[in-house]
């Protein structure tokens, strides 16, 4: 099946730096890509969504200029949280679907990436 | 907002049937049922959806009832490997510009 690849899978890093995360489609073209955020013992919350070539929409309650998403090609998106504070420290998960596949509408999800803010 | 009502928790023994239910009461015509489910520290995994008809595939089954407003997975025979939280979402097919809602989940146990 489609593979959804994030990195890294755990970084811990100072309060006040940035942090990167990536999300790649390995093996199809992903014109919609979506960030997740979960915290320990929760649901996945959707932060929002990375479309290539534009802006992201955010979900109401998440700040466009703390979360940086760059979606600069059909299998790359990037979130970078910038300013990291302890309570960014969460796990954050993409997922994707083939823009060219029909059928099911399946979305994949990357492997999630922890952030451990200190 | 998540369509879906499931149950926070469920145990089940190792080898035998697991069946996690689900409500989805105002799920739409347009609207399939969909399964996934989380092991502790890994992303989402998809098992399986469906529109009206039972479906079954290499991970589990789907029992939907026949008026739609809930359905129920089983997976046949659970091993520990199954322990996770599975998430039942309602979705409009081929919405591929739509992300998934995720609710609460069932948090499954599968006990040795």
């Amino acid at each position: 099946g489609a593979v959804v690849s994030q990195h890294p899978s755990w970084v811990i890093c100072k309060s006040g730096t940035s942090v990167k995360i990536e999300c790649r489609s390995l093996d199809f073209q992903a014109t919609t890509m979506f960030w997740y955020r979960q915290f320990p013992k929760q649901s996945l919350m959707l932060m929002a969504t990375s479309n290539e070539g534009s802006k992201a929409t955010y979900e109401q309650g998440v700040e466009k200029d703390k979360f940086l998403i760059n979606h600069a090609s059909l299998t790359l998106s990037t979130l970078t949280v910038t300013s990291a504070h302890p309570e960014d420290s969460s796990f954050y998960i993409c997922s994707a679907r083939d823009a060219l596949a029909g059928g099911t509408g399946e979305l994949f999800f990357g492997e999630g990436s922890r952030l451990t803010v200190l | 907002d998540a369509k879906t009502t499931q149950p926070p928790s469920m145990d089940c023994a190792e080898g035998r049937a697991a069946n996690l239910p689900c409500n989805h009461s105002t799920i739409s015509g347009n609207e399939y049922v969909y399964w996934y489910r989380q092991i502790h520290s890994q992303g989402p995994q998809y098992i399986i959806h469906g529109l009206k008809n039972n479906e079954t595939n290499e991970m589990a089954s789907l029992i939907i009832t026949e008026d739609r407003k809930s359905s129920t997975l089983i997976l046949p025979h659970a091993t520990l490997r199954d322990t996770a939280v599975y998430y039942c979402i309602v979705r409009v097919l081929n919405s591929g510009n739509t992300p998934l809602v995720f609710g609460k989940g069932t948090r499954l146990s599968v006990i040795a």
